[in-house]
């Protein structure tokens, strides 16, 4: 099936330093997300991203988040500069429509703040 | 705002026996409503979605009926397999950004 591309599958980084993650979408899909989870609870929604804007974010995209897609490389999930409670896992997922379509999720990023 | 409350976990079964996960939902708007299946070190993917009200989706055996009327969307399989052990979720998507609201998982073990 799809694949939704995920790099790195862990980031060690220390608090109030900068990380980038990754994610590189399915082949002609529009429609990027980006979900958090903490280990062993429920994925939450942060942000999804269309057309070079961001449509939705939630109230856990803070400030020092932000993300972009520049000339259909990947599409990143910045975090300036990182919080303790910033550690979890990061997943990227992608659609073709929007809407009703389904998202393909990537393996996640296991993000570790120190 | 949407939201997903699904059976709480962990669930416990022996291989051959029945699974119910129940799962009921919140929106103002016509959802479309998913399971998704997650394995150890993996992302979501999709088990079988149902856009349609009163229409059932299904998919390695597993199946759920979109009940507009109770709001629910319980997943269900009669005999589960020990390679059905992963987390269950149930999710909506309602509006037209694709946004996913995900219940909060229920952990599957099937013994042997």
């Amino acid at each position: 099936g799809p694949k939704v591309l995920q790099i790195p599958s862990h980031q060690i980084i220390d608090m109030g330093q900068m990380v980038t993650l990754n994610c590189d979408p399915v082949s002609n899909h529009l429609y990027f997300y980006w979900y958090k989870q903490i280990l062993g609870q429920q994925m939450e929604f942060l942000v999804n991203f269309y057309n070079g804007k961001v449509m939705e974010k939630s109230k856990l995209f803070k400030d020092q988040f932000s993300v972009e897609r520049p000339d259909g490389s990947y599409f990143t999930l910045k975090i300036q500069p990182t919080a303790l409670e910033d550690s979890a896992v990061y997943f990227c997922a992608s659609s073709s429509t929007g809407g009703m379509d389904t998202l393909y999720f990537g393996a996640g990023t296991r993000l570790s703040v120190l | 705002g949407d939201s997903v409350t699904q059976t709480e976990g962990p669930v416990t079964l022996s291989e051959g026996t029945s699974l119910t996960v129940n799962c009921s939902y919140e929106t103002k708007q016509y959802p479309t409503l998913f399971w998704y299946v997650q394995y150890p070190g993996e992302g979501p993917q999709l088990l079988f979605k149902v856009p349609k009200a009163n229409e059932k989706g299904s998919n390695r055996g597993f199946e759920a009926t979109y009940n507009k009327e109770a709001t629910s969307f319980h997943l269900q399989k009669a005999s589960v397999q020990e390679s059905d052990s992963a987390v269950y979720y149930c999710a909506l998507s309602a509006g037209n950004t694709g946004k996913l609201t995900f219940g909060d998982g229920t952990v599957l073990t099937v013994k042997p």
